[in-house]
């Protein structure tokens, strides 16, 4: 079946734009998650979504950032003014219910000039 | 805030040796992933595990819940093997699940 998708696959953008990362999870999958992995760093956390629950935030680097979770499905993560230190690879994951295996998709490589 | 740990750092063997990855984190859990990020950056979730052992063709991963520490095994490791292996535990809230750095694992032909 259908793995977690993510679009665009690669993102070059000029400092100071915005830019909105898809992601499109499992169908049926309940739980969404976005991970941010800059050059030579670890995974973060960013932000989770649960159903119909508000989501977790807490990961978010800055107000610049935001995202959104429409129908339960499809999530767009935006990134206002974007900064150098915004580079790096964006991953999102879904999972059945929270607590659940995640499944990630490929990521979105995010490169600010 | 749970921290993880992951040694080694990096690894380099041979094909068809046995390879073992550890992972130590601070704080219980209910649950550790095992994740495997190939050169193009793509990531699997290998195991999820919240005691005991699992196994996986290959790859065996084992938790000990008293001690905090979980170890992935790869038995006669291959050149496609080479990966990065990373361990990763719920943080604050237990769907946000905090990295390791990643183990970087190299088999040579």
């Amino acid at each position: 079946g259908a793995g977690v998708s993510q679009s665009p696959s690669n993102k070059v953008t000029e400092k100071g734009k915005d830019v909105e990362l898809r992601c499109d999870p499992i169908s049926g999958h309940t739980a969404l998650y976005w991970y941010r992995q800059s050059l030579g760093q670890g995974l973060e956390f960013l932000i989770y979504f649960q159903g119909n629950s508000a989501p977790d935030k807490s990961g978010l680097p800055s107000d610049r950032f935001s995202a959104e979770r429409t129908g339960g499905s499809v999530s767009t993560l935006t990134i206002q003014r974007t900064q150098q230190e915004d580079s790096a690879v964006y991953l999102c994951a879904s999972s059945l219910v929270e607590g659940f295996e995640q499944y990630f998709g490929p990521g979105t490589r995010l490169t600010v000039t | 805030k749970n921290e993880v740990e992951q040694s080694p750092q990096n690894l380099t063997a041979q094909e068809g040796e046995f390879i073992t990855i550890n992972c130590s984190y601070s704080v219980g859990i209910s649950a550790l992933h095992w994740l495997q990020q190939h050169p193009g950056g793509g990531i699997v979730s290998l195991f999820m595990l919240s005691s005991g052992k699992k196994k996986h063709g290959r790859l065996i991963a084992t938790i000990n819940i008293q001690e905090k520490h979980s170890s992935l095994h790869i038995t006669a490791s291959h050149p496609r093997d080479s990966a990065v292996y990373i361990c990763a535990v719920p943080g604050r809230g237990a769907q946000k699940l905090v990295f390791g750095q990643g183990t970087r694992l190299t088999i040579n032909p």
